[in-house]
């Protein structure tokens, strides 16, 4: 069965500080990979996602992420986080056969202390 | 544009009782998923429906859950008899057409089952 790990559970950074969220999925084939943010007190919603083409996807507040297909992996990224990225982070994958679910990692809680 | 709205936002139940959440998705979207979330986990898809059909549901533990989208809008998830374990956050998401597009999240009801 499909799954995807985050293996960082908890990640606490200074504002400013750079951010690298990692996430690794395990299966073989075509892939639809996405971020979901939940930012306290509110819905998860979509950070970013990547269905195709250029492997590096920008997604909002200047986050990015990296497919990498050798790797499995889609590690999210941010130059530097303000305080307001104080959320928890989701990686999710969808196969491309069959019913297509979404498969979500654990999660990861970053703390952005001023 | 209202986003997928769901009640109640919170229950506490004691364990062999009957409780149902309610959902209702963004307007015009024809899928609907229900998700458990247990504390410390990523969402756990338990049942799909495109309009009013129920696309996928092998991880919905069908002796004690229960869901029905009548009409093809909103959505009940039944959960009788309660166990211990049950206790999570249930999240209702919704997406345009099918299992490609965009899923869009409520805000999830928390049950804690005593």
């Amino acid at each position: 069965a499909q799954s995807v790990s985050q293996h960082n559970h908890h990640v606490i950074l200074s504002e400013a500080a750079s951010l690298e969220l990692g996430c690794n999925y395990s299966y073989g084939g075509t892939v639809n990979l996405f971020w979901y943010v939940q930012y306290p007190g509110q819905h998860l919603q979509l950070l970013l996602k990547y269905f195709s083409g250029d492997p590096l996807v920008k997604g909002i507040k200047g986050f990015e992420a990296e497919f990498i297909k050798s790797k499995f992996s889609f590690n999210l990224r941010k130059p530097s986080v303000q305080w307001s990225d104080t959320a928890e982070y989701f990686c999710a994958v969808r196969e491309n056969t069959g019913f297509q679910k979404l498969v979500f990692g654990t999660g990861t809680r970053l703390l952005v202390s001023p | 544009e209202a986003g997928v709205a769901q009640s109640p936002r919170y229950k506490i139940i004691e364990k062999r009782q009957s409780v149902a959440f309610w959902c209702n998705p963004i307007s015009g979207h024809a899928t609907l998923y229900w998700y458990q979330q247990i504390l410390g986990q990523g969402p756990k898809l338990l049942i799909q429906f495109q309009n009013n059909g129920v696309v996928d549901d092998s991880q919905l533990p069908k002796d004690r859950f229960s869901a029905e989208r009548l009409k093809g809008v909103d959505s009940t998830l039944k959960i009788q008899p309660a166990k211990l374990e049950d206790s999570a956050v249930y999240l209702c998401a919704s997406s345009l057409a099918g299992a490609t597009d965009t899923q869009y999240f409520g805000p999830g009801t928390r049950l804690t089952v005593l």
